[in-house]
């Protein structure tokens, strides 16, 4: 069965210190890859989005950057981090194409930034 | 542009009753799916039902359905028999058109079963 997995699950970090969240998918192949940020009591935005390996789709102008070096993982970085990055950061990936385009969601990271 | 829309910042059930989460959609596209998630305190988006634009019936999935009325572009989540671990954040989301499988989402509901 398939599995996702992102980590650290908690983080808190100081304004201008980098950034790197880690997210695997287990248990299929060439999965499309998202993340989303989630402010404190908010809706998901979408940030990034990846349908294979080395191509990343920027959905927001921000501080925030995504890498996939390989074909079921996906990071999220960022060099500086700013005040306004906190919240909860989720991966997701689904299969293309898919009937329904159901997102099948990571445990998630929530980050604070001081 | 796509764009769904949850007017309910938070909803209140008695424990047994039912309770329907709004979800109004606006696209251009014929084409499209709607799901709901839940998310518990937890943090974790659990996938609750899913619609397709084209589908003739109303999904459901135990104690879930969704009213689907394509005409006003409404898709609302009703649980029934409403228990305590219904208590959590709700959010409508719809797959964007252009391919890809991106799902943009709601601002959510939050439900709060009381005993």
């Amino acid at each position: 069965s398939q599995t996702i997995h992102q980590w650290p699950a908690t983080l808190v970090q100081p304004v201008g210190s980098p950034l790197s969240l880690e997210c695997t998918v287990e248990g299929t192949s060439n999965p499309n890859l998202y993340w989303y940020r989630q402010a404190a009591g908010r809706g998901l935005q979408l940030l990034f989005y990846s349908v294979g390996i080395g191509q990343i789709s920027s959905e927001v102008p921000q501080n925030l950057s995504a890498s996939r070096p390989q074909d079921r993982q996906f990071i999220l970085s960022s060099k500086k981090l700013l005040l306004s990055d906190s919240g909860f950061y989720l991966c997701a990936w689904n299969h293309a194409p898919l009937l329904t385009g159901e997102l099948f969601f990571g445990e998630g990271s929530r980050l604070t930034v001081l | 542009a796509q764009k769904i829309t949850q007017t309910q910042p938070g909803m209140f059930v008695q424990e047994k009753e039912a309770v329907t989460l709004d979800c109004t959609y606006d696209t251009s596209d014929p084409s499209y799916g709607l799901f709901w998630y839940k998310q518990p305190s937890s943090g974790e988006m659990i996938f609750l039902i899913y619609q397709g634009s084209y589908d003739q019936q109303n999904a459901t999935e135990g104690r879930y359905s969704l009213n689907f009325q394509k005409a006003r572009k409404s898709a609302n989540l009703v649980i029934s028999a409403s228990q305590l671990g219904d208590s959590a954040m709700y959010f409508c989301a719809m797959r964007e058109a252009g391919g890809y499988n991106k799902l943009i989402f709601g601002a959510g509901t939050r439900l709060a079963v009381h005993p």
